[in-house]
């Protein structure tokens, strides 16, 4: 049972062009959502978070967009860079799973082309 | 400041052979959290630690897996017995509850057992 989906695996974008990368997830008790960014052989980073209060949270380039009635996030990134190509995941926290014990996604790989 | 380091960051393993994953968190980080990524997957929660209260071990796959934190600081995921299946990273991370939601990952440990 897969609380926290992220339903593309791969993503492919030009350089100064937006990512739009999207996350479902099934548990309406989740209240805390968060992005991480992850590059090969590194642990994950901590992007940019939102809370159940509100539709929507930016953060420089990066802005993320919560609609609670779908159940669907998603991350934009404008404008994209090279840097920016790793694996971003999503995760939930909140309702029975607990404040502090969050779910994640199984990512999802970008690649920014130059 | 230091980040959370985990060691070691490679290990191969014989199959049936015990295995020791260390995390020390970030100084003054209250909760660590243990996830295993395998292959093509994503972040699976293992055991989560908050200060003296008792650890939440749902995630933990099977009996042969354990892990303690001594101190409230270094923590080691123990592996007994180890099997074929139990080849991915073991990521740590730890977080500071009442500074925000955000956990700060180690660079993992590849486990690979043969």
């Amino acid at each position: 049972d897969q609380q926290v989906k992220q339903n593309s695996p791969s993503l492919s974008v030009q350089e100064g062009r937006i990512s739009i990368l999207n996350c479902d997830y099934t548990n309406s008790m989740f209240d805390y959502f968060l992005w991480y960014k992850k590059y090969p052989a590194e642990g994950p980073t901590f992007l940019i978070s939102i809370s159940s209060i509100k539709d929507k949270n930016e953060d420089g380039r990066f802005t993320v967009f919560l609609n609670k009635s779908a159940k669907h996030l998603s991350l934009h990134i404008v404008p994209s860079q090279p840097g920016d190509s790793a694996v971003y995941f999503c995760a939930a926290s909140g309702g029975t799973s607990g404040t502090y014990k969050y779910i994640f996604g199984t990512g999802t790989r970008l690649k920014v082309l130059a | 400041g230091a980040g959370v380091s985990q060691s070691p960051s490679n290990k191969v393993t014989e199959k049936g052979k015990d295995v020791e994953l260390r995390c020390d968190p970030i100084s003054g980080h209250t909760a660590l959290y243990w996830y295993r990524q395998s292959l093509g997957q994503g972040l699976e929660f293992l055991i989560y630690f908050q200060g003296n209260s008792a650890p939440d071990k749902s995630g933990l796959p099977s009996d042969r897996f354990s892990a303690e934190r001594t101190g409230g600081s270094v923590s080691t995921l123990t592996i007994q017995r180890t099997q074929q299946e139990d080849s991915a990273v073991y990521l740590c991370a730890s977080s500071n509850p009442s500074q925000g939601y955000e956990q700060y990952f180690g660079p993992g440990t590849r486990l690979t057992v043969t």
